[in-house]
């Protein structure tokens, strides 16, 4: 399985963009790229998924460059809502019984 | 429904007592996962349910016992746990490119 990095911690005011990136080195052909965000005592939430090149959905970006070996998901204008732990994911096919396997994730906090 | 459901939401037990915790979908999702979360850590993977059969144990002390009664049921016996395993039990499906679905968790307190 690919093991990720990503920073610890980030801080951001309120309506800046923010770029969370994660570093998965020895990602396999097969792998796709997930985010999920984490609040509190809830259980995590999907944000988006990716292959490769770009992907946007409502809430946020996913960029992977062409040897996919990084990704940065993109949050448009943050809100103090969006203040969660952000965690970066890396398996192959998706959807079925594969390891979901959790790196240590980002810690985001956004202030007025 | 896009919905997994957990029961119960709390639960406090003693170390000789018996409990299960339950986990519910009606999405239709073949792949069924439990997962344990310790304050500030990310979730660690327990058990994964494929088409109702185990398919991953990741090495889990026999005093957690899993269960898939049906495509829709997933359960967590609990049997003679120790402090050290109070925590955030989740519960998660998938079956598609929309990524997996987290139940809200069963937060456990064991005395």
């Amino acid at each position: 399985l690919a093991k990720t990095t990503q920073p610890i911690s980030m801080d951001s005011y309120e309506g800046q963009e923010v770029n969370i990136t994660c570093s998965h080195n020895n990602i396999a052909t097969n792998d796709y790229i997930t985010w999920y965000q984490q609040f509190p005592s809830q259980g995590p939430r999907f944000i988006i998924q990716g292959y490769k090149t770009k992907v946007t959905n409502e809430v946020a970006s996913l960029f992977i460059p062409a040897d996919r070996k990084s990704s940065t998901l993109s949050l448009p204008r943050v809100s103090l809502s969006d203040t969660a732990v952000y965690y970066c994911l890396v398996g192959d096919t998706p959807g079925t019984a594969s390891k979901l396997t959790f790196g240590t994730g980002t810690r985001l906090q956004v202030t007025l | 429904d896009t919905e997994v459901t957990q029961t119960p939401k709390h639960l406090v037990m003693g170390m000789t007592n018996k409990k299960s915790l339950k986990c519910e979908q009606h999405m239709g999702h073949r792949a069924m996962y439990w997962y344990k979360q310790k304050a500030k850590k990310p979730p660690e993977l327990m058990f994964v349910y494929s088409y109702e059969k185990l398919s991953i144990n990741e090495s889990v002390p026999s005093r957690f016992s899993p269960e898939c009664p049906n495509s829709s049921l997933l359960n967590l016996h609990l049997h003679a746990l120790q402090p050290e395993d109070s925590a955030l039990y989740l519960c998660a499906s998938s079956q598609d490119l929309d990524g997996a679905f987290f139940g809200q968790g069963t937060r456990l307190t064991v005395v």
